[in-house]
């Protein structure tokens, strides 16, 4: 067990609807990002955020969004979901300092099905 | 896009045999890690090596980085059925700001 929680473990939504997912950084972590894992497919980096701030994005679109909060939790809002966007979300923490990449640490995920 | 690409997507042992598989990327990187997945789960960390290193152990586990090539490998020793898993190889780039860009796989089956 990493110490990462992720919530919901499951998810079902409707195409066009929004989607806010949840996560719980190890304790001490800094940085978490988030990545979209399709099935049979590596993770593909969303986005990362380092004390509140983002700090990288990958290639997608502007309704995927993100905050981190002060005490280092996180979450994912995708707005007007499409079918396409049917995943497992993962998130990561890490310790990270500038200059560095460290090793991340994954939450279970969440499994999100749109229809 | 995914930058690192794993060698072979699939690979089938027996127990106690070694197991290795491979990871090339195309951009200059801060390091470079391993992962495992097990069955659509979370990930869990193996290993990390850095872009100035060039061979690194972790118990059954070595992992060799050539950067001149862009390329990863990674060694399971005596393998056991346990090992059965997804292997991801994820860079880190040297942008400025943290990317991890992670291969595409090798989904290793270890038979008992």
């Amino acid at each position: 067990e990493t110490g990462v929680t992720q919530s919901p473990t499951h998810l079902i939504k409707t195409r066009g609807q929004q989607v806010t997912l949840r996560c719980s950084s190890q304790s001490g972590h800094n940085t978490v990002s988030w990545y979209q894992q399709a099935l049979g497919q590596g993770p593909q980096f969303i986005f990362q955020y380092y004390r509140e701030e983002e700090n990288g994005r990958g290639n997608f679109p502007p309704r995927f969004s993100g905050l981190q909060f002060p005490n280092y939790s996180s979450e994912l809002n995708v707005n007007a979901l499409e079918l396409d966007d049917s995943a497992l979300y993962l998130c990561a923490s890490s310790a990270a300092t500038a200059g560095q990449g460290y090793e991340q640490y994954f939450g279970p995920g969440t499994r999100l099905t749109v229809t | 896009s995914q930058q690192g690409e794993e060698d072979p997507q699939a690979l089938s042992i027996q127990e106690g045999e070694n197991a290795t598989m491979n990871c090339s990327y195309k951009t200059s990187i801060n390091n470079l890690q391993w992962y495992r997945q097990n069955s659509g789960r979370g990930l869990v960390h193996l290993i990390l090596i850095r872009s100035n290193e060039r061979e690194k152990h972790s118990g059954r586990l070595r992992v060799t980085l050539d950067t001149s090539k862009k390329s990863s490998s990674l060694l399971i020793t005596a393998s056991r059925a346990a090992d059965t898993a997804s292997y991801f190889c994820a860079t880190v780039s040297t942008s400025g700001t943290y990317k991890y860009i992670f291969g595409t796989g090798t989904r290793l089956k270890v038979l008992a």
